[in-house]
């Protein structure tokens, strides 16, 4: 079975600061994707950011990027210039590249952006 | 836009109540999902259905079942609730194309159980 791993419950930064969120992952798979979420405060997840694990080149999303690092089984999500709307739920989370698209999520870091 | 909604945003039941949570989406997406998600432990699915009437269990679907009559229209049921099933509720839908497409959310349904 795949498990998901964020070892940062919360995590604060100033406005415009930069950020990175940790994420690990344990799976026999080769091939997967990988996805960051996020959860505003009362309002829906939504997709940050995702990565086929077949590819080598990190995704970059304007100013969210990920730190893809295969070997080592982790998929950090770093935020750039960080704004006050980037206060949130995220969430990393596995799927497998074959079979039922299912998400299996991690515990999720609360994300504070101060002014 | 995908739209997925969900029936309530909160909901208070007593224990042992029957409890519905009912998801719609408007994007003919083959998949659907439900999950619950609890501080600490982040988004747990409980069941999901690629078809219509087609169902399979997720990782915690004791005490949960669903119904998929319609393409759109995914069910969670709560046969007794209990105060252990307290949560927030989410539905998510996807299409059947293909691992990298993402899943979209509803807003939720925070549950409490007396």
């Amino acid at each position: 079975a795949q498990t998901v791993t964020q070892s940062q419950p919360e995590m604060s930064v100033q406005e415009a600061e930069t950020v990175t969120l940790s994420c690990t992952y344990d799976t026999s798979e080769n091939n997967y994707y990988l996805f960051w979420y996020k959860q505003p405060p009362s309002r829906q997840m939504i997709l940050v950011i995702r990565q086929e694990a077949y590819k080598q080149q990190n995704a970059t999303e304007n100013r969210f990027s990920v730190n893809f690092q295969k070997a080592a089984k982790s998929f950090s999500l770093k935020i750039s210039d960080s704004q006050l709307g980037d206060t949130a739920m995220y969430f990393c989370a596995f799927m497998k590249f074959q079979g039922a698209q299912k998400l299996v999520f991690g515990q999720g870091t609360r994300l504070t952006i101060n002014p | 836009d995908v739209k997925v909604t969900q029936s309530s945003r909160y909901l208070v039941k007593r224990t042992g109540e029957k409890v519905f949570l009912e998801c719609v989406q408007d994007m003919d997406h083959e998949n659907m999902f439900w999950y619950r998600q609890d501080p600490g432990l982040g988004l747990r699915l409980i069941y999901f259905s690629y078809d219509v009437k087609m169902k399979e269990k997720g990782d915690i679907p004791e005490g949960y079942s669903v119904s998929r009559e319609k393409k759109e229209r995914f069910s969670l049921i709560l046969e007794s609730a209990s105060t252990n099933q307290t949560s927030m509720y989410l539905c998510a839908s996807s299409p059947q194309t293909g691992g990298l497409e993402t899943q979209y959310f509803g807003p939720g349904t925070r549950l409490l159980v007396l």
